[in-house]
């Protein structure tokens, strides 16, 4: 079956700007969850959604921000961007009863510049 | 709050050596524990899990046992190959409530033909 897509794989942005990162889940996944990874604060959950509602949140200031659609398919948006938002983000995707764990995507390389 | 402790990278090793990578985590209850791969530019796959004490995990040679005493899930290999190159994460999630991964800062092993 198919796995985890995120879309693009890769963006360079500038400062101030905003961007989109879209993220389809495994077909029957509802859960759908986003990570930040860095070089120096290395992987750090963005927010969780199921059944479009979001569920829970790191600590990111509210520049970030998520949403779920009916088809469990999951978009996360970032405004005003800085440089320090450069970064792997990483979109996971799980059934409901959490038995198989998270399975990842290939993640967008976000750029700022 | 949980946490996990990885063993402090990299790790060089030849092929067909033994393969030790140290975790430790500290967390309430009776989470999960899991150990990803990330291979250069790619997501995290997951490797193996392991859901109670004493349960051990394998796929591809790896292996890792829960630990409840030592509050340890250490991951093991006896004959490492070129291909197993990557970066290996420990992580931990409670199974109940929130759902979101703890990660470890993440191990690199290199391995020498």
């Amino acid at each position: 079956k198919a796995g985890v897509t995120q879309t693009p794989r890769y963006l360079i942005k500038t400062r101030g700007q905003q961007v989109t990162l879209s993220c389809s889940p495994i077909s029957g996944h509802r859960s759908v969850s986003w990570y930040q990874q860095t070089p120096g604060q290395g992987l750090q959950f963005l927010f969780e959604y199921f059944s479009e509602t979001q569920r829970n949140k790191g600590n990111f200031p509210g520049r970030f921000s998520g949403r779920q659609f009916s088809n469990s398919r999951s978009e996360m948006n970032v405004s005003t961007l800085e440089l320090g938002d450069s970064a792997l983000y990483l979109c996971a995707s799980s059934s409901i009863d959490r038995s198989g764990g998270y399975t990842f995507g290939s993640g967008t390389r976000l750029t700022v510049v | 709050g949980d946490s996990v402790t990885q063993m402090e990278g990299p790790v060089t090793l030849s092929e067909e050596a033994f393969l030790t990578i140290n975790c430790t985590y500290t967390a309430t209850g009776y989470p999960s524990l899991f150990w990803y791969v990330q291979y250069p530019g790619e997501g995290l796959q997951l490797l193996l899990k392991a859901t109670k004490a004493d349960d051990k995990g394998s796929n591809k040679g790896f292996e890792a046992t829960y630990r409840k005493e030592t509050t340890s899930f250490h991951l093991e290999k006896g004959s490492v190959q070129v291909s197993d190159s990557a970066v290996y994460f420990c992580a931990l999630s409670q199974n109940s409530g929130t759902y979101k991964y703890i990660f470890g800062t993440g191990t690199r092993l290199k391995v020498l033909a």
